[in-house]
């Protein structure tokens, strides 16, 4: 069964640096979002992609944050200068079509920033 | 943001017996309601969805009920499983024709042998 796929699954990196959070979503999809889960928190919405560029973002999707899809294939997110309160799970998922809302989630990549 | 609640953080219920999550939302202009159920270490997994032209929503074990003046619905297991221990997240979409889904805070299931 075809799944979306995260690397890494799991980076520390020190405040100030930049992550970059990779995704291969399923490949016939065609909407590409990042979600992130906040330790306790609700999953929350970051941005949502589609024909190459940013369908919709959030609050918190800020100057800081921007999304890619480089080859076709990976979906990017991007992170310049890390805060303390970027630690979190990042959710990337995919669907073919939204009217539904029916998202393939990937396992996340948890973020620890120190 | 506290458009879409589940006010329970924790429900446990017998093998066997129903299993009934809640959820409550406040924006009116939400058409499509889901749940996503998540084990850990792994994402969010769509379970069941309904549309708000709906009022019940069947698959299998998993039925979804909309009470749209309330402004609530609900998921109910039956007979409720060992497997189907984990959380439950309720979630809405198409307010104002967003991508987005908004989730609730989640509730976690343990079923009991």
């Amino acid at each position: 069964e075809p799944e979306v796929t995260q690397t890494p699954s799991h980076q520390v990196t020190q405040m100030g640096q930049e992550v970059i959070l990779r995704c291969v979503p399923i490949s016939n999809h065609l909407y590409f979002y990042w979600y992130r889960q906040i330790l306790g928190q609700k999953v929350e919405f970051l941005v949502s992609f589609y024909n190459n560029e940013i369908s919709e973002k959030s609050e918190i999707f800020d100057d800081q944050f921007s999304v890619e899809r480089p080859d076709g294939s990976n979906f990017t997110l991007k992170i310049r200068s890390t805060k303390l309160e970027d630690s979190a799970m990042y959710f990337c998922a995919s669907t073919l079509e939204f009217n539904t809302g029916e998202l393939f989630f990937g396992e996340g990549s948890r973020l620890t920033v120190l | 943001d506290q458009q879409v609640k589940q006010n329970s953080p924790s429900l446990s219920v017998q093998e066997g017996r129903i299993s009934i999550l809640n959820c409550d939302y406040t924006n009116s202009m939400f058409d499509y309601f889901l749940w996503y159920k998540k084990y850990p270490a792994e994402g969010p997994t769509f379970l069941i969805s309904i549309s708000s032209i709906k009022d019940k929503n069947e698959d299998g074990r998993f039925t979804v009920f909309l009470n749209k003046s309330a402004k609530h619905l609900s998921l109910h297991i039956v007979p409720s499983q060992p497997g189907d221990s984990a959380v439950y997240f309720c979630a809405a979409t198409g307010a104002q024709g967003a991508q987005k889904l908004v989730f609730g805070q989640g509730t976690r299931l343990t079923i009991n042998p």
